[in-house]
């Protein structure tokens, strides 16, 4: 199993651009997420999904989109890239939604906005 | 908002010695988990307490859970540098919504050889 993967693992863009990160996960998981993280902060939960088809906002869900169209990928979609997006941005899967599951994370993407 | 807050922000102790992290939080949970991650990678999955368990052991590591005070401590005991890594703590919220993990802003642990 090649557990979470994500790509690329560095971009950067200019101000306005918009991009995809990409995650995919091979281990039948229903849920999945995506996060930030910022220097001396921790992660805060961006978009999450309970399945296939159902996605919800997290807590900082503003300039990003997401879908879900099968179990595997959870793409996140960066709209119009602003400098305050400049982060690294983690992707987590856990077998169900149910809180206490393991959650398990990608490496990351570094993405820098200039 | 952040839920865990965790203390202190950095240690820095010798191989060997024990090491303590706190995390205090805010509102009422379900469980809260721990996690660690080394500089430049993906966090992982050290540990889980339930609301209704006080203490849990794992290997070296040990948690402990206080509800009445919101707060609780791992202890990773007879430290190595191979333990050196930032350490979170992760609420799932009562009443929150589903699945979703509230992290802290973590501990940043030196292990010198």
């Amino acid at each position: 199993n090649a557990g979470v993967t994500q790509t690329p693992k560095f971009q950067v863009l200019k101000t306005g651009q918009s991009m995809t990160l990409q995650c995919a996960q091979d281990m039948n998981h229903e849920y999945m997420s995506w996060y930030r993280q910022d220097p001396g902060m921790g992660l805060r939960l961006i978009h999450y999904s309970v399945g296939a088809g159902i996605t919800d906002q997290g807590e900082v869900p503003n300039g990003y989109n997401v879908s879900r169209s099968t179990t595997e990928d959870f793409p996140l979609r960066l709209l119009s890239a602003a400098p305050s997006q400049t982060s690294v941005y983690f992707c987590a899967s856990s077998y169900s939604w149910f809180g206490a599951d393991t959650q398990y994370f990608g490496p990351g993407t570094r993405l820098t906005v200039l | 908002s952040q839920q865990g807050e965790e203390d202190p922000q950095a240690l820095s102790i010798q191989e060997g010695e024990n090491a303590t992290m706190n995390c205090s939080y805010k509102t009422s949970i379900n469980n809260l988990q721990w996690y660690r991650q080394n500089s430049g990678r993906g966090l992982v999955h050290l540990i889980l307490i339930r609301s209704n368990e006080r203490e849990k052991h794992s290997g070296r590591l040990r948690v402990t859970l206080d509800t009445s005070k919101k707060s609780s401590s791992l202890l990773i005991t007879a430290s190595r540098a191979a333990d050196t890594a930032s350490y979170f703590c992760a609420t799932e919220q009562r009443g929150g919504s589903q699945g979703n993990l509230i992290f802290g802003k973590g501990t940043k642990l030196s292990v010198k050889p």
